[in-house]
């Protein structure tokens, strides 16, 4: 069965600093990736999805993430962090026909003035 | 814009209750998911549907049904809540390969 991990539980970092969220995905076919963030109080939002294509997505938010299928990762990425950018971040994997999406157990972003 | 509705934002109920959770999507999907969020856990899947009268066991399905009738309402159903049951249940449908989900049901068995 298709399983996801996000190593890190909860991160901290300075507000204009880089962010890299990591992913690891198990899957036996090729996997459709997604990741969704959620704001405090707030329901799940899809940053950006990898299907096939090219490796680096572009999502919303000034995100982006790299499809690595040597390493079975998918880490989030962006250059510069914002205080508005605090939330938790799930990494989501599912198949062509999308009828089961596992999601990661998250990361905690906590961004420093 | 899709609208995922579930019936109750915070719901009590007491130990051994039958507990309806309802959901309900306005834009056709086939696909709908229950889950269940919990600290450090994140999301897992608890049953999943893609049709009318389908439905295939997630993860955790132990102690929980479901009940697709009729194509826009998927209900979970607790048959006897426990205390570890105590979770926020998340109610999405699919469109195009994005969840769309509900704003989630806190449910408290005491």
């Amino acid at each position: 069965a298709q399983s996801v991990t996000q190593p890190d539980i909860h991160i901290t970092v300075s507000e204009g600093a880089s962010l890299e969220l990591r992913c690891n995905y198990s899957y036996g076919a090729t996997p459709y990736l997604f990741w969704y963030v959620q704001s405090p109080g707030q329901g799940l939002q899809l940053l950006l999805k990898y299907f096939s294509g090219d490796t680096l997505v572009q999502g919303i938010k000034g995100f982006e993430a790299e499809f690595k299928r040597s390493q079975s990762s998918f880490n989030l990425r962006k250059p510069s962090v914002h205080w508005s950018d605090a939330a938790e971040y799930f990494c989501a994997v599912g198949g062509r026909n999308n009828n089961d999406m596992r999601f990661g157990a998250g990361t905690r972003l906590t961004v420093k003035p | 814009d899709v609208k995922v509705t579930q019936s109750s934002r915070y719901l009590v109920k007491r130990t051994g209750e039958k507990v309806f959770l309802e959901c309900v999507q306005d834009m056709d999907h086939e696909n709908m998911f229950w889950y269940r969020q919990d600290p450090g856990l994140g999301l897992r899947l608890i049953y999943f549907s893609y049709d009318v009268k389908m439905k295939e066991k997630g993860d955790i399905p132990e102690g929980y049904s479901v009940s697709r009738e009729k194509k826009e309402r998927f209900s979970l159903i607790l048959e006897s809540a426990s205390t570890n049951q105590t979770s926020m249940y998340l109610c999405a449908s699919l469109q195009e390969y994005k969840l769309f989900f509900g704003s989630g049901t806190q449910l408290s068995v005491l």
